[in-house]
């Protein structure tokens, strides 16, 4: 079945420090990789994706990710998180035919303490 | 990307009645997904509406409850029907990038926050 993992509901960072939200999926055919934000009372804003090539792909505000397949993993990093990063994150996994939705994890809340 | 309008963003009603949600993209578009954001739970795609055709519902989303309409390229309604209150949630429209984006890249709208009691 194709689903996608976010092993960590809640988590909390020191601004500052550094920040890695887990995300394995399961898919039948090659995954086309994305991770979205949602601050409160917001829509989901993308902030990267990958399709191919270069495994660790770069995104808006200071946010990369890195594919490994042998994992099944799309992790989402940033070096230093800002207070204004808390926000609810998500990752998503679809293919590359047009007119085909996303498949959503769970989603994993930052909060950013000072 | 798309720019996605819906309208109401929120909205509190009442067990058993019937709202519909709109949905309005600045350019014309194939395919808009609706999908379900319940509190603290991930989305959910509801539907799928092509404009000229029947939506095409997910496993345990059906038209008499949920019934959509997409008179045109850049317009539709997501109408939530009888509603109770495990209806509470964000409903939220999104729209895909086309083909020549070399994927399907999902944009979406601020939701609909809905309030059933």
């Amino acid at each position: 079945a194709q689903s996608v993992t976010q092993p960590d509901i809640h988590i909390t960072v020191s601004e500052g420090a550094s920040l890695e939200l887990r995300c394995n999926y399961s898919y039948g055919a090659t995954p086309y990789l994305f991770w979205y934000v949602q601050s409160p009372g917001q829509g989901l804003q993308l902030l990267l994706k990958y399709f191919s090539g270069d495994t660790l792909v770069q995104g808006i505000k200071g946010f990369e990710a890195e594919f490994k397949r042998s994992q099944s993993s799309f992790n989402l990093r940033k070096p230093s998180v800002h207070w204004s990063d808390a926000a609810e994150y998500f990752c998503a996994v679809g293919s590359n035919q047009a007119g085909t939705a996303l498949i959503f994890g769970k989603g994993t809340t930052l909060s950013v303490s000072s | 990307s798309a720019v996605i309008s819906q309208k109401p963003s929120r909205d509190i009603c009442q067990r058993g009645t019937s709202l519909t949600i709109q949905c309005q993209v600045d350019s014309q578009v194939t395919m808009m997904f609706w999908y379900r954001q319940q509190p603290g739970q991930s989305l959910t795609l509801i539907a799928t509406a092509n404009q000229g055709s029947e939506a095409t519902y997910e496993s345990g989303f059906v038209i008499d409850k949920f019934p959509i309409s997409r008179p045109n390229l850049t317009f539709s309604t997501l109408t939530v029907s009888n509603m109770s209150p495990e209806d509470s949630s964000i409903y939220l429209c999104s729209v895909g990038q086309g083909p020549s984006s070399g994927a399907n890249v999902l944009t979406f709208g601020a939701g609909s926050r809905l309030t059933v009691l």
